[in-house]
Order: C-alpha cells, then structure tokens, then sequence
C-alpha cells in the first residue's frame, strides 16, 4: 500500500542554522508534492508546490527538492527563527484530476533561539 | 485576504447524537474538501466534492458520513449517530483548481467532542 514517512520525533535546530526535513514515500509515483505548514490548533497552510520535472524550488527562505529516483523530497529553510517552529507536512500526488491529498504524518520543528 | 471558515468552532455532543459541521469555502473555488485530525495524530483525508459530487473518499468516510452543498455558498459534513472515536478536529478546505495542480486553502477546524 502507499505509504509516506516523514520523521516522527521532533526536530530541534538552533536559530539561524538550516533545518532541513524528509519526506519518503513509497509504493507509488507521484507527479507532485506539496508541503503545508501547521501551527498547534489550526488548519495546515500551503507552503510550495513542486512538480516531478522540477528538481528544486525556492520562495524566499524556503528549498524543496523533488527526487523521483530516490522517492524523497527535502525541505529546507535557511536562516532559521522561532516563528518557523511549526510541524510541517508533505503531499505527494498523482496525476493531474486526483482529488486525494493525502498527507504524511509530519515533522514538528522547534527552533530555539 | 479570502478565507475559509468553519462553524461551529466547537461542539460537545452525546455519542449516537448527529452532528453536521459547516463551511463556507473561497466564494470561487470549485473543490471542496473534509479533513480529521484527531489529537496528537496526523491530519487524514475524508472525502473530496466537485460539481456536486464526490469525487473521492477514504476508508475512514462510511455510511455514517455524508456531505452536502446545500446552496452557493455552504459545504457541510454530517455525521449521522456520533461515536465516542469521532472526536477530533475537522478541517474544511477549498481549492481552485485540483489537489495536483494547486493549494488547498484550509479553514481553522471545528472540534468535535463527542461524550
């Protein structure tokens, strides 16, 4: 069955260094991947869509790569601060038309400054 | 800025009462879509609605689920005889174009104590 593995325990990074979290799936090929953001108590909020030709893409401090290869993306954030300790979850897609975003269980980020 | 929103924001009900949680998407997008999150786990997909249809669900959207967009503007969820395992928080989203191709926009949930 598909399946996607994002780190389960917490990531904890010092300010301004570059967290940098994974996201695996498996049992399937996915033409996108979205990542979200998620704050305790409130609704996920979209961060980057990339697609599968796409191996990288950029917005502002903030790097996703899309590896079809290995069935891993990475996202990246650069110049880390406390305001980006959230848990941050990916959604690998299929084909143009598929209505199931599926997330993964995320990975929560605490930035310490 | 547009936004999604969701009510109520909280509501306490008696196990094998029926609940139905309300949404009022983006005013122009035509993707519709209910997510659970119960405490402490991942945020699951239920179903997803266009042109007044389902267009897909998950295992977890049985017969005791259903949703409806009863006019324009609203799209709600209704759980028809609550269970003790449906508490959790139901997130709301819309999007433009489809899941592959675009961002969801998500409300700020309504959380379902069922007692």
């Amino acid at each position: 069955s598909q399946k996607i593995e994002q780190n389960s325990e917490a990531l904890n990074i010092q300010e301004g260094k570059t967290a940098t979290l994974t996201c695996n799936y498996t049992n399937y090929s996915p033409a996108y991947l979205q990542w979200y953001r998620q704050d305790p108590g409130r609704g996920p909020v979209f961060l980057l869509l990339i697609r599968e030709n796409e191996k990288e893409k950029r917005k502002e401090r903030l790097k996703v790569t899309f590896d079809t290869t290995l069935k891993q993306s990475l996202f990246h954030i650069t110049a880390s601060q406390p305001a980006d300790s959230a848990t941050y979850l990916c959604a690998p897609l299929r084909n143009t038309g598929f209505q199931k975003l599926v997330f993964g269980t995320g990975t929560r980020l605490l930035v310490s400054p | 800025e547009p936004e999604v929103t969701q009510t109520p924001s909280h509501q306490v009900t008696q196990m094998g009462q029926e609940v139905i949680l309300r949404c009022v998407p983006i005013s122009n997008h035509l993707y519709f879509y209910w997510y659970r999150q119960i405490l402490g786990q991942k945020v699951e997909f239920l179903v997803s609605f266009y042109n007044n249809e389902i267009s897909e669900k998950s295992e977890i959207f049985d017969d005791q689920f259903s949703v409806e967009r009863p006019d324009g503007s609203n799209f709600t969820l209704k759980i028809r005889s609550t269970k003790l395992e449906d508490s959790a928080m139901y997130f709301c989203a819309s999007s433009s174009g489809t899941a592959s191709t675009g961002e969801l926009f998500f409300g700020e949930g309504s959380r379902l104590t069922v007692l």
